[in-house]
């Protein structure tokens, strides 16, 4: 099962930054977090992921407390094409080299005029 | 980001026939591959994962008879969903890995299967 929580549902106006959160409380110190959103009807796109540091690209900044127990993804000027389901993921791997995703339900965030 | 395409995009079949769905890695090679599917309104579920020239391995509940996985090259997977039934319909996500445990998965566009 997915480890991870986020709030169900969030808006945000158009133009202005979108802050998602996700708590990950049981996270392990060599486990990932990954931002994967998904657009109805499609496949999830990756976003972005960090371990412990503060990470940025092109689409998004992610921020993660220093104790790692939450994270919040930032889409600095959210566009009505950001309206998608959000899912936080940590990375389940153990001592495998490949680790498996598991999604839990994700924020659905819905982008307003 | 990695380019990966399934096919095909949608497919609507009779009760007791088969399907096959391919996903294919374009441009790396996938060692690894997870099967996903997705339900009306709910999120994704993995079903299997497999390593390309073995055999699949699979989640609890889910039937490794009725949902053959072939990775016989690191380009392409298969899934064959033998004798659907209507409650197969479901969005069906193939994700490449090409390993390691901070590699980037990138997902496929899906299949959309309907069954009658």
């Amino acid at each position: 099962d997915a480890k991870t929580t986020q709030p169900p549902s969030m808006d945000c106006a158009e133009g202005r930054a979108a802050n998602l959160p996700c708590n990950h409380s049981t996270i392990s110190g060599n486990e990932y977090v990954y931002w994967y959103r998904q657009i109805h009807s499609q496949g999830p796109q990756y976003i972005i992921h960090g371990l412990k540091n503060n990470e940025t690209n092109e689409m998004a900044s992610l921020i993660i407390t220093e104790d790692r127990k939450s994270s919040t993804l930032i889409l600095p000027h959210a566009t009505l094409r950001d309206t998608a389901v959000y899912y936080c993921i940590v990375r389940v791997g153990g001592s495998s080299n490949t680790g498996k995703l598991i999604f839990g339900q994700g924020t659905t965030l819905q982008v307003k005029p | 980001g990695a380019v990966v395409s399934q096919h095909p995009s949608w497919v609507i079949c009779k009760s007791g026939t088969s399907v096959k769905i391919e996903c294919r890695s374009l441009d790396f090679q996938a060692t690894t591959m997870f099967w996903y599917r997705q339900f009306p309104k709910q999120s994704l579920m993995l079903m299997a994962t497999s390593n390309e020239g073995s055999k699949a391995t699979y989640e609890q509940g889910v039937e490794k008879d009725k949902f053959l996985i072939n990775h016989a090259s690191l380009t392409l997977s298969t899934l064959t969903v033998t004798s659907a039934h209507p409650e197969d319909s479901s969005f069906y996500i193939c994700s490449p890995s090409s390993g390691g445990r901070t590699d980037t998965q990138y997902f496929g566009p899906g299949t959309r299967l309907t069954v009658l």
